[in-house]
């Protein structure tokens, strides 16, 4: 059974710096690219960043490019986020998902970031 | 970037009833490669998305055949035949076609 599963949210204040990090099993980590996209509260879905199998190459929408940073360790089956000079707009419910051809095909429970002073 | 527009916003339908989702796009979502990155989620109350339709009409495996997915180019269509208690939610779509990849807005889905 595929299982993601996100740590590491919480509040954090305005500026400062926070890390998620997803535990991923039930596949094999290192054959698929992976994601995080988030939700505000009450809000929809926004893609925040992806990255390839092999951690290679990644890719961001505009409005975390400079700030987040995703990265992941396939010997330990785990993703993470990078989140740097947070926003208030940055508040939201963090998804790990996978990627596999079929699109985003597993998502994990998520992790809520509050920014704020 | 892509922007897709979904309606209605809200649906209230019955229980046997058929239903649909419109998702339209300002660009085509028609890759290079020949298929079409449009995909459909459902978020029910509390939980993440899931997949529902990936590439606008294949069913994601695990999911009731009451649920299909047409259209083309910037035009498609999520339908329901017969709604059940189950599929209450939020409904997404989502194309992975265009770099930022986009969501709709969302259609809230409520039963009657």
């Amino acid at each position: 059974e595929v299982q993601l599963v996100e740590t590491g949210g919480g509040l954090v204040q305005p500026g400062r710096s926070l890390k998620l990090s997803c535990v991923a099993s039930g596949f094999t980590f290192n054959n698929y690219w992976m994601s995080w996209t988030r939700q505000a509260p009450g809000k929809g879905l926004e893609w925040v960043a992806s990255i390839t199998n092999s951690g290679g190459s990644t890719y961001y929408p505009d409005s975390v490019k400079g700030r987040f940073t995703i990265s992941r360790d396939n010997a330990q089956n785990t993703l993470y986020l990078q989140m740097n000079s947070l926003r208030s707009e940055d508040t939201a419910t963090y998804y790990c998902t996978r990627w596999s051809i079929r699109g985003f095909d597993y998502w994990g429970q998520g992790v809520m970031v509050t920014v704020s002073s | 970037d892509v922007v897709l527009t979904q309606t209605p916003p809200t649906l209230s339908a019955t229980i046997g009833q058929s239903v649909s989702i419109s998702c339209r796009s300002s660009q085509s979502l028609l890759d290079s490669d020949g298929d079409t990155y449009l995909n459909w989620l459902l978020q029910r109350p509390g939980q993440s998305p899931q997949l529902l339709i990936y590439s606008v009409s294949n069913l994601e495996s695990g999911v009731p055949n009451r649920f299909s997915g047409s259209g083309s180019e910037t035009d498609f269509t999520l339908k329901i035949s017969g709604v059940e208690a189950e599929d209450l939610g939020v409904y997404y779509c989502m194309q992975a076609t265009h770099a930022p990849f986009t969501f709709g807005s969302g259609t809230k889905l409520e039963i009657k």
